[in-house]
């Protein structure tokens, strides 16, 4: 069974401070997505990443996906108490079957 | 507006009781999925849809059935709920699953 490890599982932060939160895996994954969830909501899709090395960017976040396709991270620059929230990361192996998600990382962002 | 349409939003339901989650998309995904978030468990997949008529079982299919007919709906069914099924659930739809899927709002079903 293919697993993918979020850490760190809680973060609370000020505003302006940066920060990153990692997903691991000991297996190869054709693809990794990062959402982030709001509560009571469904997760909304910020990123894909399909290429080893890949790095994107969507205004303050920063996503890249490892050289091997088994890790992916997520930075923030400059968080603000907009990004609070679950955010998730999930993969889908090489096999290209089951979509499997990560545990989550709650954010937390004070003013 | 594209989205996926998850009913009912919240659900209490006795032991026993056979009950059908709806799920719609408007986007012509070939791709459904259904999926339960716990406390502590995170997201795990029931089972998913590849196409009309090609369903698969995802990590948690037991107690669970799902059926394919048409390309925008995906329902889900529990014959026979039981107290350890209580969840938050979600519907979402993708034209690959590598792509990234839209979830729905969620169906809060609680079993006593």
């Amino acid at each position: 069974t293919q697993l993918l490890e979020q850490s760190p599982q809680f973060l609370s932060i000020q505003e302006g401070e940066n920060l990153t939160v990692y997903c691991n895996s000991s297996s190869v994954f054709s693809s990794l997505q990062w959402y982030r969830q709001e509560p009571g909501e469904g997760p909304v899709l910020l990123v894909t990443v399909v290429t080893g090395g890949e790095v994107k960017k969507l205004k303050r976040l920063t996503f890249q996906f490892g050289d091997a396709r088994k890790d992916s991270s997520l930075h923030i620059t400059a968080a603000q108490p907009g990004d609070t929230g679950l955010y998730l990361c999930a993969g889908v192996g090489q096999a290209g079957t089951a979509l499997i998600f990560g545990k989550g990382t709650t954010l937390s962002v004070s003013s | 507006e594209a989205q996926v349409t998850q009913n009912p939003r919240y659900l209490i339901t006795v032991t026993g009781k056979k009950l059908t989650v709806t799920c719609s998309q408007n986007m012509n995904h070939e791709y459904m999925s259904w999926y339960r978030q716990d406390p502590g468990l995170g997201l795990r997949q029931i089972y998913y849809s590849m196409n009309v008529e090609v369903t698969d079982k995802g990590d948690v299919p037991e107690g669970y059935k799902v059926s394919r007919k048409e390309k925008r709906n995906f329902p889900l069914i529990l014959e026979s709920p039981s107290p350890n099924q209580t969840s938050l659930y979600f519907c979402a739809s993708s034209f690959w699953q590598g792509y990234g899927y839209t979830f729905g709002s969620g169906t809060r079903l609680t079993v006593v």
